[in-house]
């Protein structure tokens, strides 16, 4: 079972609409967690960290359910250059703190 | 936010041959460099994690005579792939870690794209 599961999609969504991204993590001692955004054949780039209370960041909203062992990430008002993998990672705080990424979720935005 | 940069973005070499690519942190001291390898439709896989001054710690299934990480400094971690081959062919990004007040941040490089022929 991977650490890190995601669905790899496509998500094919027309502008303006709201779409949804859910990740599952196996390892109960991961702390920090993050969604970073890549763009073919480009390195990875942080979106943002997700917190257990949730957090917002402009037409991006992060969710933490560590009973669960659940994150999410909505994008609402999608536009064009929002299509790209999204990147569900986890990390552990102490000891061996290299994050651990899912597979992406592909995102392609249509006009 | 914190800069890293990778040197070559790119390299096409023979089947047998040795490849260097370097990492660096240019704004900021990294103790910490994370060696990752991606490839085509799959996610990154960490290598190895690279401590200044010390020998590196692979990953389970990564040989480290073949994968030869050097940190030399707080600033650069280099990594050579010897005797490529085409198996080889990936998008290594190497992230170098800083800590901001109580917590850890990483920070990619652009990646290298070897192919191997």
């Amino acid at each position: 079972r991977k650490e890190v599961e995601q669905d790899p999609g496509p998500f094919n969504v027309p502008e303006g609409a709201t779409v949804a991204f859910n990740c599952t993590y196996s390892n109960s001692a991961s702390q920090s967690f993050f969604w970073y955004r890549q763009d073919c054949r480009k390195e990875p780039k942080l979106l943002m960290s997700v917190y257990s209370s949730g957090n917002e960041d402009g037409r991006f909203t992060a969710q933490l359910n560590r009973a669960s062992q659940y994150i999410s990430l909505l994008i609402r008002d999608s536009k064009l250059s929002d299509s790209a993998t999204y990147l569900c990672v986890v990390r552990r705080d102490t000891g061996r703190r290299a994050l651990t990424f899912g597979s992406g979720t592909r995102l392609q935005v249509q006009p | 936010g914190a800069v890293v940069s990778q040197h070559p973005s790119r390299v096409i070499c023979k089947s047998g041959t040795s490849v260097k690519i370097e990492c660096r942190s240019l704004d900021f001291q990294a103790t910490t460099m994370f060696w990752y390898r991606q490839f085509p439709k799959k996610s990154l896989m960490l290598m190895a994690t690279s401590n200044e001054g010390s020998k590196a710690t692979y990953e389970q299934g990564v040989e480290k005579d073949k994968f030869l990480i050097n940190h030399a400094s707080l600033t650069l971690s280099t990594l050579t792939v010897t005797s490529a081959h085409p198996e080889d062919s990936s998008f290594y990004i190497c992230s170098a870690e800083t800590r901001q007040r109580s917590s850890y941040e990483q920070y990619f490089g652009p990646g290298t794209r070897l192919t191997v022929t």
